[in-house]
């Protein structure tokens, strides 16, 4: 299995434009995760899905994120407009759910607005 | 409100010293984990802590916990420069099944 994929590795955007992150779970996970890494604030979860539906988004900062999960191999992650206070890395992880052993992240996005 | 607190946040050691860092967390939990980040890697899982009293050994790194004491502990044995990196307790429980809740980490740094 190739773990959870992210991409891309790193973006660099000017503010006030859109950006997209995209992460594809391990297949059969069923729980998605995304996560944002700051020194700040540390790892802060943004949103999880359970079969691909929203369960938690009380993470997500403000109207500017949004997420979906058309389907179980695929997430996004939107910011429109960025702002310099969203540079961070965001990872995405998966799961089996609550029973499961472990949960797997991704190698994260470095996102930088300038 | 979840909380997991986790000291010391940053730890300067000897090689061959033993230390623990400790994880407390503030509500019922049911599964607990530890964490390794390297700079500028990703998170890699460590341990699973299932149950009251549970311990895990991997090399020179043992984890245990105690859901009593809402407490965790990873002890370092015998430590060595590889063993430098960031390491974060993570619980998982309460009304929130599939939410992992992070503590602040703490920044482990080897010395000769």
């Amino acid at each position: 299995d190739a773990g959870v994929i992210q991409s891309p590795r790193h973006e660099v955007t000017e503010m006030g434009q859109e950006v997209t992150l995209r992460c594809k779970p391990i297949s059969g996970h069923d729980y998605l995760f995304w996560y944002r890494q700051t020194m700040m604030r540390g790892l802060e979860l943004l949103i999880y899905f359970n079969n691909n539906v929203p369960i938690d988004d009380s993470g997500m900062p403000e109207d500017r994120f949004s997420a979906k999960m058309p389907n179980a191999s695929f997430s996004t992650l939107k910011i429109q407009p960025s702002e310099p206070r969203d540079s961070a890395v965001y990872f995405c992880a998966s799961s089996l759910g609550p029973g499961a052993r472990g949960y797997t992240f991704g190698s994260g996005t470095r996102l930088t607005v300038v | 409100e979840l909380k997991v607190e986790q000291n010391p946040l940053f730890l300067s050691m000897q090689e061959g010293k033993n230390y623990t860092i400790y994880c407390n967390y503030s509500t019922t939990s049911d599964r607990l984990y530890w964490y390794r980040q390297d700079p500028g890697k990703s998170l890699e899982s460590l341990f699973v802590l299932l149950s009251n009293g549970a311990v895990k050994q991997e090399g020179r790194l043992m984890a245990s916990l105690d859901t009593k004491a809402r407490l965790s502990t990873l002890h370092i044995t015998a430590a060595v420069h590889d063993l430098s990196a960031t390491y974060f307790c993570a619980f998982a429980g309460g009304t929130s099944y599939g939410k992992l809740t992070f503590g602040q980490g703490t920044i482990l740094t080897v010395h000769p």
